[in-house]
Order: structure tokens, then C-alpha cells, then sequence
């Protein structure tokens, strides 16, 4: 999995908590992601972040915070505002975001469910 | 609707046999990736293909790109039941930088 971690591997949540999920690479890349994968479907992008203390919004923000306080870490908190969380998700990270090379490394995953 | 859609979304082969898989998109495209996701598992980058290339090979795949058509195909040649996964392709498109969109998938079944 390219040198991404991602812990719990599973997580089970009560509905009206919020969760974080962690998301570690050793690869010095500048760029990193969270996608959010249901059933059946591709990945939708939930946030990235381009350079540490700064990050932007992807196509399904709403009721997810992340921070970037080191190059290293990208952590999810999925909030009690997320209506339907139980997801798959993914962390991935790139060499950077404006490039017209931007592989992506892809962690293993946590499976969210909401008891 | 998802810039890039896969067709089919199913595919069914024998072990040997060559596996085709289409993707299409809407939009100017700076490149399109090929990625594989095993079951639970997270993606595995399999192949990039700039705007201005139209071929690529690695190893037993082969992938090309038709910008007329905004479409773009992998083949897997000789299959193997290790083979057995879902294949997504994904665009960076050139009004969003390194932003990948992905679509829906394919999911491959090789029997042995």
C-alpha cells in the first residue's frame, strides 16, 4: 500500500459521535487526499491538501473536518453532522497537486459503520 | 454525473483470455489514470496517460486514449485469476490541477 497507513481498520460508530480516522504516509509527498468510497461506486473526493496548514474542500465536504498540521498526517474527524457516514475510506497522497504526473498512493482503507 | 464512466460494468473471462475495459469522460482532460482496487483493499496505481499520448504499455497491459472521442480503453492481455479486481480509470481534468475524478468501475472476474 505504498507506504500510507491508515488505523482503526475498522471503526463502529454510535450515531451523534464524532470519529477521526488517521492517516500516516512516509513517502515526503506534499499533496494527500480522503475519498469516501460506497458500494458499488468509485471514490468521491472528500478533502485534499496541497502543503501542510492548508487544505480545500473536495466534492462532499459537508459534515467532515480534516487538519494538516504536519507533512506527514492528514486526520479525518467525520462529524455528527454527516447524515449517511458509513463508508469506506480512503487516504491517498502525491508528489503534489499541480502536476501533470500526479499518481496517487492509496492507503489500505477504515471501515466506518454507524451502529 | 462522474466524469468517467466504465463500460461494462461487469466482466466475466476465463483464465488466458484478454480483458477489455472502456472508459469515457465529458470534459478536456490533462491525463487519465488506471488504477485496480482489490476487495476492501485501497487502489493500486496501475498506468498514466498524458493528453497528447495515445498509447502506453506495461507489461501485459495496454492502455490508449482517444481525445476525439474523450474515451479510453485497457486491455489485459493472458489474464490471470490473480487478475480478479475492479478497475477504475481516473481524470485530472486541466481546470483542476492534480484532481483526480474517478469513475464507477469495472469489476473483472478471471476463472481459473
Amino acid at each position: 500500500d505504498g507506504g500510507i497507513t491508515q488505523s482503526p481498520k475498522y471503526l463502529f460508530r454510535k450515531e451523534g459521535q464524532n470519529v477521526t480516522l488517521s492517516c500516516e504516509q512516509n513517502l515526503n509527498h506534499d499533496a494527500m487526499y480522503w475519498y469516501r468510497q460506497d458500494p458499488g461506486q468509485g471514490l468521491r473526493l472528500i478533502y485534499y491538501s496541497q502543503i501542510v496548514n492548508d487544505f480545500q474542500k473536495g466534492d462532499i465536504a459537508e459534515g467532515y473536518s480534516v487538519s494538516r498540521e504536519k507533512k506527514e498526517s492528514f486526520p479525518l474527524t467525520v462529524t455528527s453532522a454527516q447524515k449517511n457516514p458509513t463508508a469506506f475510506y480512503l487516504c491517498a497522497s502525491s508528489t503534489s497537486v499541480d502536476s501533470s504526473y500526479n499518481e496517487q498512493f492509496f492507503g489500505p482503507g477504515t471501515r466506518l459503520t454507524v451502529l | 454525473s462522474q466524469q468517467g464512466e466504465e463500460d461494462p460494468q461487469a466482466l466475466s473471462i476465463q483464465e488466458g483470455e484478454n480483458a477489455t475495459m472502456n472508459c469515457s469522460y465529458k470534459t478536456s482532460i490533462n491525463n487519465l489514470q488506471w488504477y485496480r482496487q482489490n476487495s476492501g483493499r485501497g487502489l493500486v496505481h496501475l498506468i498514466l496517460i498524458r493528453s497528447n499520448e495515445r498509447e502506453k504499455h506495461s507489461g501485459r497491459l495496454r492502455v490508449t486514449l482517444d481525445t476525439s472521442k474523450k474515451s479510453s480503453s485497457l486491455l489485459i492481455t493472458a489474464s490471470r485469476a490473480a487478475d480478479t479486481a475492479s478497475y477504475f480509470c481516473a481524470t485530472t481534468l486541466r481546470t483542476s490541477y492534480g484532481k483526480l475524478t474517478f469513475g464507477q468501475g469495472t469489476i473483472l472476474t478471471v476463472h481459473p
